[in-house]
């Protein structure tokens, strides 16, 4: 069936580091764009970043911009999202989600992995 | 960036009753309005796209309309099931944004 798995969240310590993972099933991966959305504990949903059909273009929320860094494996239907410089504000449940474009809604959301930063 | 505002916060509804949910937008996003409903512990679902048409399985009672600044998420017929926190989404203007939510519960 349609499906999105992440993996790769924990806890880690301000300016650490982390990469997620999103592996994607019954549905032609390729050929669509993927983002990223968190949800801080308690809190609303935020987009963070998206990346093209064939990973040529990428878009990120002004305050990840630098710091993270999405990218895919088409031949591995697997979606990343490279997380550097951590910050507190950055906790979150992290979600990958399939659009049908850009600007899209999403009609595929994978049950999160949770990133803790903190000291 | 386009500000999404909803309310109530929180709704009260009797089981068979209808629930309205209003959210609205700083500037206009035409009818680039998507509705989720998001279980605790779960991800959320997809509910309405383009502001009134439902995604692939949702049920009838579940409608939405609106466009510009203005948009209304009702369910009618309100089922236990249908506890939740329900999100709107702005994908017209970048970057696409959502509102704060509305949590529905069983009077």
């Amino acid at each position: 069936q349609v499906q999105l798995v992440e993996s790769g969240g924990g806890a880690v310590q301000p300016g650490g580091s982390l990469r997620l993972s999103c592996a994607a099933s019954g549905f032609t991966f390729k050929s669509y764009a993927m983002h990223w959305v968190r949800q801080a504990p308690g809190k609303g949903l935020q987009w963070v970043a998206v990346i093209s059909y064939d990973g040529r273009i990428k878009y990120y929320l002004d305050s990840v911009e630098g710091r993270f860094t999405i990218s895919r494996d088409n031949s591995m239907n697997t979606l990343f999202l490279e997380m550097t410089s951590l910050r507190p504000d950055d906790t979150a449940m992290y979600f990958c989600a399939k659009g049908d474009g850009y600007m899209a809604p999403f009609d595929i959301w994978g049950q999160g992995t949770l990133v803790a930063v903190s000291s | 960036e386009v500000v999404m505002t909803q309310s109530p916060a929180t709704l009260s509804v009797s089981p068979g009753e209808t629930a309205t949910l209003s959210c609205r937008a700083s500037r206009s996003v035409d009818t680039d309005l998507a509705w989720y409903q998001q279980k605790p512990g779960q991800a959320p679902r997809l509910l309405i796209r383009a502001a009134s048409t439902r995604a692939t399985g949702i049920p009838a009672r579940f409608s939405g309309s609106g466009s510009g600044t203005e948009f209304t998420l009702s369910i009618s017929s309100l089922q236990s099931e249908d506890c939740a926190v329900y999100y709107c989404q702005q994908y017209d203007k970048w970057p696409q944004t959502f509102g704060p939510g509305t949590k529905v519960d069983i009077k």
